[in-house]
């Protein structure tokens, strides 16, 4: 079971350069997340989706762009890259809403990202 | 607008002692509560969690938790702890209406247990 992938794990940028973080869920989740977590911030969340051709802003949207094409995927971008987005990035799905008995968030494993 | 705060940022405790993890929240509505447990270099994975009826729930690993209204806190609990329950342990509220977009998350306890 694959669950929640995140690509790339790690990677390092220059400021100014762009990229592209890709989550993919093989859950047939109707939703997905994109969270930053910063030290002695816990997790914040960037931007959302409810379903496939959405997004919507989060908590910190600001510098980034997000796509969710086709169901399964949700892709996080940086323009342009700054020092203050270099941060763990966590992307997550669901299929419900927190109330349902045994709905919960699955989370991937996390992209270190840090801007140089 | 709601609100978590984690009293430690890092607990230490023996192996096979007891412990508890502090959480406070506040908020103007009606709330579901959470605690997820992040290992090194892993996503988050959910522990337990409240929606309503019994105020003592039992999540996984043998941790539990108990809702206080009153107190407005959610502390979570473990009688005896194990080298595998290392771990960053984050609470975690949102409104009882609504979709996980307005969950917010604590600031994180790292919990060490000293063999």
């Amino acid at each position: 079971n694959a669950g929640v992938t995140q690509t790339p794990k790690f990677r390092v940028l220059k400021t100014g350069q762009s990229m592209t973080l890709l989550c993919a869920q093989d859950m047939n989740h109707e939703y997905m997340y994109w969270y930053r977590q910063d030290p002695g911030m816990g997790l914040r969340l960037i931007h959302y989706s409810v379903g496939e051709g959405t997004t919507a802003k989060g908590e910190v949207p600001d510098g980034y762009n997000v796509s969710r094409l086709k169901k399964q995927n949700f892709l996080l971008g940086l323009e342009s890259a700054a020092p203050s987005q270099t941060s763990v990035y966590f992307c997550a799905s669901s299929s419900l809403f927190p109330g349902q008995l045994g709905e919960k968030l699955f989370f991937g494993s996390g992209t270190q990202l840090s801007v140089l | 607008a709601q609100s978590v705060t984690q009293l430690d940022s890092q607990v230490p405790v023996f192996e096979e002692a007891p412990v508890e993890l502090r959480c406070n929240y506040s908020s103007s509505v009606s709330v579901y509560l959470f605690w997820y447990v992040q290992y090194p270099n892993q996503g988050l994975q959910l522990l337990l969690k409240y929606l309503s009826g019994s105020t003592l729930v039992k999540g996984i690993n043998g941790f539990e938790a108990e809702f206080n209204k009153s107190q407005t806190s959610f502390h979570l609990r473990k009688p005896s702890v194990h080298i595998s329950d290392t771990a960053e342990y984050f609470c975690a509220v949102t409104p009882n209406s609504g979709g996980y977009q307005k969950v917010t998350f604590g600031i994180g306890t790292k919990l060490q247990v000293i063999p």
